[in-house]
């Protein structure tokens, strides 16, 4: 089954502790990219990935790192958290080449609470 | 630079009544033009895409929308909403080898 993989779907950690959230996709897309989702403020994106060792900022990269070493996965890290990082993350990826190009496929979401 | 507007931050309607939500893009190339909905506590689910050909596009869910290039715009439409539409609606707006840019949203609310 084609899909967008996030894990974990639920994290509660402390100020300070470094994590990593996983996201992997079996559709063999170029793209991929990272959203966080704050009450009123819509899908605002942090990084986003045109294939695999490029990585670009998104409209809120601060506090923020990514890697894509691999086509299929793009972790989003975060290395000295903060409170004001407790959000809905998603992570979505897509083919965006002509012949190809489709819609943005979404993981589940994962919602990051920081204490 | 890349732009997807959604002017309506809020929209209620009856449920029976007919629904319009907007979108319009400021974009370089030429565009390939999405709605996504998502539901409460919910991810996001394609609603219908725009690729080419046929300007005006049939979604699931009984959901259609148009494509004007002239006005920039790719409006979504359903003729009687339902008490289920309530939800978030996202335009999104891709190209070629360029990011994904997604609109604000627009939050509707359905009353009984």
């Amino acid at each position: 089954e084609a899909q967008v993989t996030q894990n974990p779907r639920y994290l509660i950690t402390v100020t300070g502790k470094k994590l990593t959230v996983t996201c992997s996709q079996n559709m063999n897309h170029e793209y991929m990219s990272w959203y966080r989702q704050d009450p009123g403020l819509g899908l605002r994106q942090i990084y986003y990935s045109m294939n695999v060792e490029v990585t670009d900022k998104g409209d809120v990269p601060e506090g923020y790192k990514v890697s894509r070493k691999e086509k299929r996965n793009f972790p989003l890290i975060l290395e000295s958290p903060s409170p004001n990082q407790t959000s809905l993350y998603f992570c979505a990826s897509s083919f965006i080449w002509t012949g190809v190009f489709t819609e943005a496929f979404f993981g589940q979401g994962t919602r990051l609470t920081v204490v | 630079a890349q732009s997807v507007t959604q002017p309506d931050i809020h929209i209620t309607v009856s449920e029976g009544a007919s629904l319009e939500l907007r979108c319009n893009y400021s974009y370089g190339a030429t565009p390939y033009l999405f709605w996504y909905v998502q539901s409460p506590g919910q991810g996001l689910q394609l609603l219908l895409k725009y690729f080419s050909g046929d300007t005006l596009v049939q979604g699931i869910k009984g959901f259609e929308a148009e494509f004007k290039r002239s006005q920039s715009s790719f409006n979504l439409r359903k003729p009687s909403v339902h008490w289920s539409d309530a939800a978030e609606y996202f335009c999104a707006v891709g190209a070629d080898g360029q990011n994904f840019v997604f609109g604000p949203g627009t939050r509707l609310s359905v009353l009984p």
